[in-house]
């Protein structure tokens, strides 16, 4: 039973290049959640979607941040035009009807040259 | 958003001692409550969720007072494998969301 997967582990990007990172739940688990952490600081809620819907998105930048769950695949959080001060650690993490059970995945390391 | 306070820590401390971290919250509407660990470069994981009557885990004990708004770790007899970082999480529910807020975390460094 393979746990919350996330990829890539380790992302780099150039200035103004696009950032596509991927999370697939656990099976059974049909909420998924964005963090952002940044170097010495703590996780910064971003996005709560279920399939095919964003719940709340109060934590998402207003430009260049997207997300989206499909019905078919990964959820995928999209940055556009990406800066320096992209680079964090993205984590998602899943749940199944217990929302308050957040099982996370390894994350994605985003590094801005 | 809702705040999650936390000893900014570290905390540097010999093997076998007893450690406590303090939490405070700000939502008292919050409704559930956990501590999680994360390892460095690593992501959080449950380490032990948080009663009103106070729980105990091993060598971990959790208490939380709702008056006051504040919750507490206790580590008996660290382990080296103890070193971690303890990031403070309180879950509620508001206009059809639901959302873990994470304290900044304490770092734990159990020295030999």
């Amino acid at each position: 039973n393979a746990g919350v997967m996330q990829n890539p582990r380790h992302l780099v990007r150039r200035r103004g290049q696009e950032a596509r990172l991927r999370c697939s739940p656990m099976k059974g688990h049909s909420h998924v959640y964005w963090y952002r952490q940044l170097p010495e600081e703590g996780l910064k809620f971003m996005v709560y979607l279920q399939k095919e819907n964003i719940i709340d998105e109060s934590g998402m930048p207003k430009e260049r941040f997207s997300a989206e769950f499909p019905k078919e695949g990964p959820s995928i959080l999209r940055i556009q035009q990406v800066v320096r001060g992209d680079s964090a650690a993205y984590f998602c993490a899943t749940t199944s009807d217990l929302p308050n059970e957040q099982f996370f995945g390894p994350g994605t390391r985003l590094t801005v040259l | 958003r809702k705040e999650v306070e936390q000893d900014p820590g570290p905390f540097n401390v010999p093997e076998g001692a007893t450690v406590a971290f303090n939490c405070t919250y700000s939502n008292s509407a919050s409704q559930s409550f956990f501590w999680y660990r994360q390892d460095c470069r690593k992501e959080p994981k449950l380490l032990m969720s948080v009663y009103s009557s106070g729980n105990e885990d091993g060598r971990f004990t959790a208490q939380l007072n709702r008056a006051s708004q504040y919750i507490s770790l206790l580590i008996r007899d660290s382990k080296l494998s103890d070193s971690a970082t303890y990031l403070c999480v309180v879950y509620w529910e508001g206009a059809g969301s639901y959302q873990l807020t994470f304290g900044k975390g304490t770092k734990l460094s159990v020295i030999p």
